[in-house]
């Protein structure tokens, strides 16, 4: 696609379940960031894949928070037992370069809601 | 540690022009970007600015000062489109690619 696409766009789940975000990003871009924001709130990094390097979580804020991205390109972020504070916007973008700084570009985001 | 400051909220009249500020601390610094956010939105690159000085696009322009470690983004001619979030990012120290963003500036623009 043109842009960076993301589903689902809205998401509401109980408290203890799992969820998975999907990313689809620019086609040919070699990276792949997450980021949550978090209502009135910058973006918070979450986590951060180039190319076939193992990615960056450092972000992640605990371990019931997981991402994939397969084949280089679809990811997919899941957050096991969720808690009503992970209710947030989820924020994929992507960016073509491997080198330097990139301008990242944003998909629409996933708003999640935990009840 | 790295830390970017940016007022919360600032209102301005249709048709005006408008300064938003942004201070950052950083170890290394690798550029600053702005970004346009809409109300419920995905946030929209607008500058990047490695170098000190000014960087004109059309009715958007940037500023950077390295050493004062300051940024400002002017709007000229505001439209109400121009209602937004405007949020300053920079990339984390040792890390080009991921970005620490401020929390942004909601920009209301009213007749």
């Amino acid at each position: 696609g043109a842009g960076v696409s993301q589903s689902p766009s809205n998401k509401v789940t109980e408290k203890g379940k799992d969820v998975e975000l999907r990313c689809d990003p620019i086609s040919g871009h070699t990276a792949l960031y997450w980021y949550r924001q978090s209502l009135g709130q910058g973006l918070e990094f979450l986590i951060y894949f180039q190319g076939n390097s193992a990615p960056d979580k450092s972000g992640l804020p605990s371990d019931r928070f997981s991402a994939e991205r397969t084949g280089g390109s679809v990811s997919t972020l899941t957050i096991q037992r969720t808690q009503q504070e992970d209710s947030a916007v989820y924020l994929c973008a992507s960016s073509p370069g491997t080198s330097g700084v990139g301008t990242q570009y944003f998909g629409p985001g996933t708003r999640l809601l935990v009840l | 540690g790295q830390n970017i400051d940016q007022p919360t909220e600032m209102t301005a009249t249709e048709g005006a022009i408008v300064q938003i500020n942004c201070t950052y601390q950083t170890s290394g610094f690798n550029g600053l970007f702005w970004y346009q956010q809409h109300a419920g939105e995905a946030p929209t690159f607008l500058s990047y600015n490695v170098l000190d000085g000014l960087e004109e696009k059309g009715r958007f322009s940037s500023f950077l000062s390295r050493s004062k470690g300051y940024s400002y983004l002017l709007l000229k001619e505001l439209q109400m489109k121009d209602s937004a979030s405007y949020l300053c990012a920079v990339p984390f120290s040792g890390g080009y690619n991921k970005l620490i963003f401020g929390a942004g500036t909601r920009l209301a623009v009213h007749p």
